[in-house]
């Protein structure tokens, strides 16, 4: 099967920098994407990772360790808006589906 | 706006009903990806069509089903509703449909169903 684990809460100050943490564990494996979701919004996009390293993107960058099955998300110069749910998902398993781990909130303070 | 569009916003229906979500992919997207989210939980995968066909299922209930149509446009039909199926469902889609393709996933926004 699969599974994905990611802390559920986090807080960090406007300006600052936060890591959010993905470990996962999947037969098959394409690479580790990374989705946002304000509250009651749709979910959207930020990144996807199918080799080892670093992807920058703007204010957000996402890095991979395949041998450790392992990712993050850094969110840098953090701002309000930023407040929200992040959600990594594996895509992989034998039907190449995206499977979503229950997600980390975000919560940026002044 | 991500170019998927999900139709109705809102339902509110009553245990025992039947009721249809229908979404429209964004322009060129073959794939389209039925999930559900309820109270604080992640995004559960139902199920996945590719250019009329079936490609995926997840963990989808018997009374639960859903089909792509010629113009790409897809239906999800949840049938005997209980308390338990209220939460909102997403339509995503994607150009691809299989391997490094569907990792990108555009998703619509949502209908919120509430069973009554």
């Amino acid at each position: 099967g699969q599974s994905l684990e990611q802390p559920s809460e986090v807080t960090a100050v406007e300006g600052a920098i936060v890591q959010i943490n993905c470990t996962y564990q999947t037969s098959g494996f394409y690479g580790l994407s990374w989705y946002q979701q304000h509250d009651g919004g749709a979910p959207t996009f930020l990144s996807y990772n199918a080799l080892d390293g670093l992807e920058e993107t703007g204010r957000f960058s996402s890095f991979l360790s395949r041998s450790d099955s392992y990712g993050y998300l850094l969110l840098q110069e953090l701002q309000m808006k930023d407040s929200a749910s992040y959600f990594c998902a594996v895509l992989g398993g034998a039907t190449n589906k995206l499977i979503f781990g229950t997600g980390t909130l975000l919560a940026v303070q002044p | 706006d991500s170019g998927v569009t999900q139709t109705p916003k809102h339902l509110i229906t009553a245990t025992g009903q039947r009721v249809t979500l229908r979404c429209s992919p964004r322009s060129g997207d073959l794939s389209v990806y039925w999930y559900q989210q309820s109270l604080d939980q992640g995004l559960q995968f139902l199920i996945q069509y590719y250019n009329g066909e079936e490609r995926a299922k997840g963990n989808i209930l018997e009374r639960f089903s859903a089909q792509q149509f010629p113009d790409l446009h897809s239906e999800l039909n949840l049938s005997s509703l209980e308390l338990g199926d209220s939460a909102l469902y997403f339509c995503a889609s994607s150009v691809s449909g299989q391997g490094a393709g569907s990792y990108e996933q555009y998703f619509g926004p949502g209908t919120r169903l509430t069973v009554t």
